[in-house]
């Protein structure tokens, strides 16, 4: 089945980096629209990124763009987010998703990985 | 931005109405996900009115003009959780969020 695993999340100073990463498996990597979107704590879900199946397209939202870069590997069917400059407000549950589609643009989200913490604090 | 209320309470048995409104919304397609404490989002509606593969009958979508609702009938204890609206922002490419919703059931 659909597999989404998040890793490289944890505690960075402001201004710091992180690399998050989400491993994929059970379906066809290469054609899918990837995401990432978070969640702070006890707040909404806010959509941070996506980025299409041929790498072409990548879209970020405003909140992140110039400091966050979305890529792809579709060797190890793997999509990261490099986060730099990281600020207080960047904590929050970073979730990885799939949109199931094979559409030209990203359509709906399914399924979603489990999420990973990213914490920015001094 | 997608509006949606912050909270929404009914008895077991009842229907729920989770409303999504915008002014962009009759212009691109709406999906809604459903998340429980700890938990991410599950899809449980996508183009407005279809449902994912595993989303209860007694979940349905609908939409007139501006405004996109969620109908929970017959709402069991289990439906109790948050739901969010995603659509698009006036290019079509930026992806928004509702706030969201929370569905207590009483």
């Amino acid at each position: 089945q659909v597999q989404l695993v998040e890793s490289g999340g944890g505690l960075v100073a402001p201004g710091g980096s992180l690399r998050l990463s989400c491993a994929t498996s059970g379906f066809n990597f290469d054609d899918h629209y990837m995401a990432w979107v978070r969640q702070a704590p006890g707040r909404g879900l806010e959509w941070v990124s996506y980025i299409s199946g041929s790498s072409l397209t990548k879209y970020y939202a405003e909140s992140v763009k110039g400091r966050f870069t979305i890529s792809r590997d579709d060797v190890h069917k793997t999509v990261h987010l490099e986060m730099n400059s990281l600020r207080v407000e960047d904590t929050a549950i970073y979730y990885c998703a799939r949109d199931p589609t094979l559409g030209s643009y990203l359509n709906w989200l399914d399924p979603w990985g489990q999420g990973v913490l990213v914490t920015v604090s001094s | 931005d997608l509006k949606q209320p912050p909270s929404v309470s009914v008895s077991p048995g009842q229907s729920a109405r989770i409303t999504c409104s915008a002014d962009t919304l009759p212009d691109h397609y709406t999906s809604w996900y459903q998340q429980k404490p700890g938990q991410p989002p599950v899809l449980l509606i996508f183009k407005d009115t279809e449902k994912s593969s595993g989303t209860p009958d007694r979940f349905s979508g609908s939409t007139s003009g501006t405004t996109v609702t969620l109908t929970i009938s017959a709402v069991r204890s289990e439906d109790e959780a948050d739901y969010y609206c995603q659509s698009y922002d006036t290019t079509g490419t930026l992806v928004v969020f509702g706030g969201g919703t929370k569905l207590t059931v009483l």
